[in-house]
């Protein structure tokens, strides 16, 4: 199984609202990502865990909140979000291990649209 | 977040030869990735270089020379199915930065 899968495909959400991105995958690796896609632009890096512990956090606002209950679950817990923030949200893993691969497996995205 | 050069859009024919051009900054270098993403999908990776000279998987080789920061994707044979976004991305330890991506458009 070489799949990161992420729910919902799609959301739309109001500014006071509060919600969640899920993140899935069970390839036992221990590197996983959420980035930021606007449209014609590249994936931004927003956060990094390794070993399920935050590794990196790009500067992102607070609003988004990552949270990784286990090594096959990422989340990002969304609030008060700013119509800017509309935008495709990627999952992606990695082994994460000295050594392995670097190969980076994306999921298929959250497409969300705060209102 | 590093810079990553890219050419904006490449166009070239069915059964061609096309180089994507990268060049990176070297603060904290260690290796360079190249992803596919087609419109509407998620990228999916294609080749990293961790060193100097040339990676070839199928139709595509990466290639990177460190001393002058800079790598570039060979896609050979061209197919109309490679009609995509090509990115660059550097790998600064556990982060990942992508390039402003190129755009390849393949003609019959």
């Amino acid at each position: 199984d070489t799949e990161v899968t992420q729910t919902p495909k799609h959301l739309v959400m109001g500014m006071t609202n509060k919600k969640s991105l899920k993140c899935e995958q069970h390839m036992g690796h221990r590197a996983m990502y959420w980035y930021k896609q606007k449209a014609k632009k590249p994936p931004e890096l927003m956060f990094v865990y390794s070993y399920e512990k935050l590794s990196i956090n790009e500067s992102v606002p607070s609003r988004f909140s990552p949270e990784c209950p286990n090594s096959s679950l990422l989340n990002l817990h969304l609030h008060a979000l700013q119509p800017e923030d509309s935008a495709l949200y990627l999952c992606a893993s990695s082994q994460g291990r000295p050594g392995a691969s670097y190969e980076q497996y994306f999921g298929p995205g959250t497409r969300l649209t705060v209102t | 977040g590093q810079s990553l050069e890219q050419p904006s859009e490449v166009t070239a024919v069915e059964g061609a030869i096309v180089q994507i051009n990268c060049t990176y900054q070297t603060s904290g270098f260690y290796g360079l990735s190249w992803y596919q993403q087609h419109d509407g999908g998620a990228p999916t990776f294609l080749s990293y270089n961790a060193l100097d000279g040339l990676e070839e998987t199928g139709r595509f080789s990466s290639f990177l020379s460190r001393s002058d920061s800079y790598g570039y994707l060979l896609l050979q044979e061209l197919q109309m199915k490679d009609s995509a976004s090509y990115f660059c991305a550097e790998r600064n330890f556990n982060k990942f930065y992508f390039g402003s991506g190129t755009k390849l458009n393949v003609k019959p």
